[in-house]
């Protein structure tokens, strides 16, 4: 299957269970932050955007938190499903620039234990 | 509506050749980005285009090389591979404007030998 880390953070919830995934952004400058999963064999799935000026920003069974003291950006996602096992990552960047101003995180794996 | 597409998914190639890598956008998307994905730097960002022109490069040799056409369409070639040019090779696009929300292909899976 595909492998976008060999050592990716490994998040391991149960069936049922809320996950929390992190991120830590490194451009104070950056106003727009995404959230994609990947699946094996797939590229990569949007999730989930936030704007500088939200702190938090809710879609269906996921949330994103943003923390611009910190730099730090959350995923939850709600009731997590094994159709959730991903590799989940974020990007940052200007809001309406160019895409190769996004800065992707190396990505955090999550397994879902039936 | 029809996701991105790529073609061909998967590729075998030996050092020293070139290969082409196909990428046709949602209908109605202007803009075309390339990126190379490898277990070890992840995703990085090749060039995007954008009606025909490029918007924005990469910091990658000039090996690699792309160009997009009327239709929005667009190819990606890699000229006198190397065995660390073997990664997944992603392909995402967007209207272009305002929000950079990108819509990826499944990628195309290069092995250099």
């Amino acid at each position: 299957g595909e492998s976008v880390g060999l050592h990716l953070p490994t998040l391991s919830v149960q069936e049922g269970d809320n996950s929390i995934i992190n991120c830590a952004y490194s451009n104070s400058a950056s106003d727009y932050f995404i959230w994609y999963k990947q699946e094996s064999g797939k590229g990569p799935q949007f999730i989930i955007d936030i704007r500088s000026n939200m702190d938090k920003r809710q879609g269906q069974r996921v949330t994103v938190l943003l923390n611009k003291t910190v730099k730090h950006l959350s995923l939850q996602i709600a009731a997590t499903q094994p159709g959730d096992s991903a590799v989940y990552f974020c990007a940052e960047g200007p809001y309406g620039g160019s895409q190769g101003n996004l800065i992707f995180g190396k990505g955090t794996k999550l397994s879902v234990k039936p | 509506k029809a996701g991105v597409t790529q073609t061909p998914r998967y590729l075998i190639k030996t050092r020293g050749q070139q290969v082409t890598l196909s990428c046709s956008p949602i209908s109605g998307h202007r803009s075309v980005s390339w990126y190379q994905q490898t277990p070890g730097q992840g995703l990085q960002f090749l060039f995007e285009y954008f009606s025909e022109t490029q918007r924005n490069k990469g910091n990658f040799p000039g090996r690699f090389s792309g160009r997009q056409f009327s239709n929005s369409r667009s190819e990606m070639n890699v000229s006198t591979l190397e065995l660390g040019d073997s990664a997944l090779y992603l392909c995402a696009s967007s209207l272009g404007q305002g929000g950079v929300s990108q819509y990826f292909g499944p990628g195309t899976r290069l092995l250099v030998l």
